[in-house]
C-alpha cells in the first residue's frame, strides 16, 4: 500500500532561521514524490517534485529510498513561507497523488 | 499558464437535493481530471478519476451512485452530489493533468465548499 507520513502537523519556526518539513513514505516501488504547497485563501500548487531536482523559492528536497523520506528544506525561512505543506507520491504508473496529512508551517517574525 | 477553475465555489443546500460542481482546465486540455474530498484540518483525498470519454475510476468506499462523474470534454468535468446529506458537506476539490511539458502534474482548482442543511 502506498503511504505518505508528515508527522508534524504544526512547524513553527523564526524568520531566518532554516526548516525542515518531514515526509517519510511507504511504496513498495520507485515512487515519484512531490511538494504541494497551498497558501491562506489560495489554492494548492506545485512546490517542486523530486524528478525535476530544482529548488524552489529557496526550497529543496532531497529523495532518501534507504529512508523511505522526502523532506523539505530551506536554509533560511521568510515569513510569507507561512502556509500547509503537503508531500505526495506517485507510483505504479499511475496518476493518482496519495497525500500526507499536511504540515502547517509558520514563520514569525 | 495550467489554470483550473471550479464552479461555484461555495454552494448551500437542502438535505436530499442535488448540486453539481464543475472543473475546468482555462487554457489546457485535461486528459484526467480527479477529484478530492478535503475534511477539515485533514488531508485531500481521492474520490475518483476521470479520463474524457471514459467511466470514472472510483476509489474503494466511494459511492460512484451518489458521486456521480462526467468527462465530456477534454475541459470540463463534473461532479453530481445526488440526494446529499449533511455528512457530504465537506471542501471538494479537483485537479487536472495533461498540461503538455510536465504531463502528470495536478493542477488544482480552487476548491468548492458544500454546506448540506
Amino acid at each position: 500500500a502506498q503511504r505518505v507520513t508528515q508527522p508534524e502537523k504544526l512547524l513553527s519556526v523564526f524568520k531566518g532561521a532554516p526548516v525542515e518539513l518531514k515526509c517519510n513514505y511507504s511504496y513498495s516501488g520507485s515512487p515519484e514524490l512531490f511538494w504541494y504547497v497551498q497558501y491562506s485563501r489560495q489554492r494548492l500548487q506545485l512546490l517542486l517534485r523530486h524528478i525535476s531536482r530544482e529548488s524552489i523559492k529557496g526550497f529543496t528536497a532531497d529523495l532518501n529510498k534507504g529512508e523511505t523520506s522526502f523532506h523539505l528544506k530551506k536554509p533560511f525561512a521568510q515569513e510569507e513561507d507561512s502556509a500547509m505543506y503537503y508531500c505526495a507520491l506517485q507510483g505504479g504508473g499511475s496518476e493518482k497523488l496519495v497525500f500526507g496529512k499536511g504540515t502547517k508551517l509558520t514563520v514569525n517574525p | 499558464g495550467a489554470v483550473v477553475s471550479q464552479h461555484p465555489s461555495r454552494v448551500i443546500c437542502k438535505s436530499g437535493t442535488s448540486v453539481k460542481i464543475e472543473c475546468r482546465s482555462l487554457d489546457f486540455q485535461a486528459t484526467t481530471m480527479f477529484w478530492y474530498r478535503q475534511f477539515p484540518k485533514q488531508s485531500l483525498m481521492l474520490m475518483a478519476t476521470s479520463n474524457e470519454g471514459s467511466k470514472a475510476t472510483y476509489e474503494q468506499g466511494v459511492e460512484k451512485d451518489k458521486f456521480l462523474i462526467n468527462h465530456a470534454s477534454l475541459t470540463l468535468s463534473t461532479l453530481t452530489v445526488t440526494s446529499a446529506h449533511p455528512e457530504d458537506s465537506s471542501f471538494y476539490i479537483c485537479s487536472a493533468s495533461g498540461a503538455g511539458g510536465l504531463a502528470d502534474t495536478q493542477y488544482f482548482g480552487p476548491g468548492t465548499r458544500l454546506t448540506v442543511l
